[in-house]
């Protein structure tokens, strides 16, 4: 059975704190895609990153990063100095081999930076 | 350019209402896909085509009729719904056959109110 867990259902920080956000997942598969996903308050899901199950290598992407550790199954993302712009939902999700494009999402985590 | 639209951005419709929701991508992606969000939760997948022909129904009730016209257009046809369908319909599309390995790209939604 394919789960992703989200354990922190909402966050609040003050502009310009560093924030981690955690990923946990649960496949049998090893082959498999991981993903970020943000929803701001307009509704769209925002694609941030991919990654798959055989690179490890962690990702810097401006105040974006994101640490992939098979070893206890987790993918968890870090903003750097976070903005305002920054409050949204974001999502976590896993596709696995076999499933037909099927992501399966954790439940989010809600975050809320304030000036 | 990552863009999927979706109309209406709103919809009311009562219960004996026929509507529809259109989806549109120019991406030349052959895989385009539905989903269902309720607040505070996140997305479930309804319906995924591949190549214009339906691959994934995830059980999803009659009064729900999905169309694939043609590769940069999808419907979701809508009648007799019930107010505990009202929620944010969101569309995707990847580029190719729906997988494990594909990015799927979303639009920014319809919210349905169904009274």
């Amino acid at each position: 059975a394919q789960k992703v867990t989200q354990a922190q259902t909402e966050i609040s920080v003050v502009e310009k704190e560093d924030v981690t956000l955690d990923c946990v997942y649960e496949t049998r598969d090893t082959t498999y895609y991981l993903f970020w996903y943000k929803q701001p308050p307009s509704g769209e899901l925002v694609f941030l990153i991919r990654r798959n199950s055989f690179d490890e290598q962690n990702e810097i992407s401006g105040r974006y990063s994101w640490n992939f550790q098979k070893s206890t199954s987790s993918f968890n993302f870090t903003i750097t100095a976070s903005q305002v712009v920054d409050s949204a939902v974001y999502f976590c999700a896993l596709s696995a081999n076999n499933q037909g494009g099927k992501l399966i999402f954790g439940q989010g985590t809600e975050l809320s930076v304030k000036p | 350019d990552t863009e999927v639209t979706q109309t209406p951005k709103h919809l009311v419709m009562g219960m004996t209402n026929k509507k529809s929701l259109k989806c549109e991508q120019h991406m030349g992606h052959r895989a385009m896909y539905w989903y269902k969000q309720k607040a505070k939760k996140p997305p479930e997948l309804m319906f995924v085509y591949s190549y214009e022909k339906l691959s994934i129904n995830e059980s999803v009730p009659s009064r729900f009729s999905p169309e694939c016209p043609n590769s940069s257009l999808l419907n979701l046809h809508l009648h007799a719904l019930q107010p505990e369908d009202s929620a944010l319909y969101l569309c995707a599309s990847s580029q190719g056959l729906a997988g494990y390995q594909e990015t799927q790209y979303f639009g920014p939604g319809t919210r349905l109110l169904v009274l």
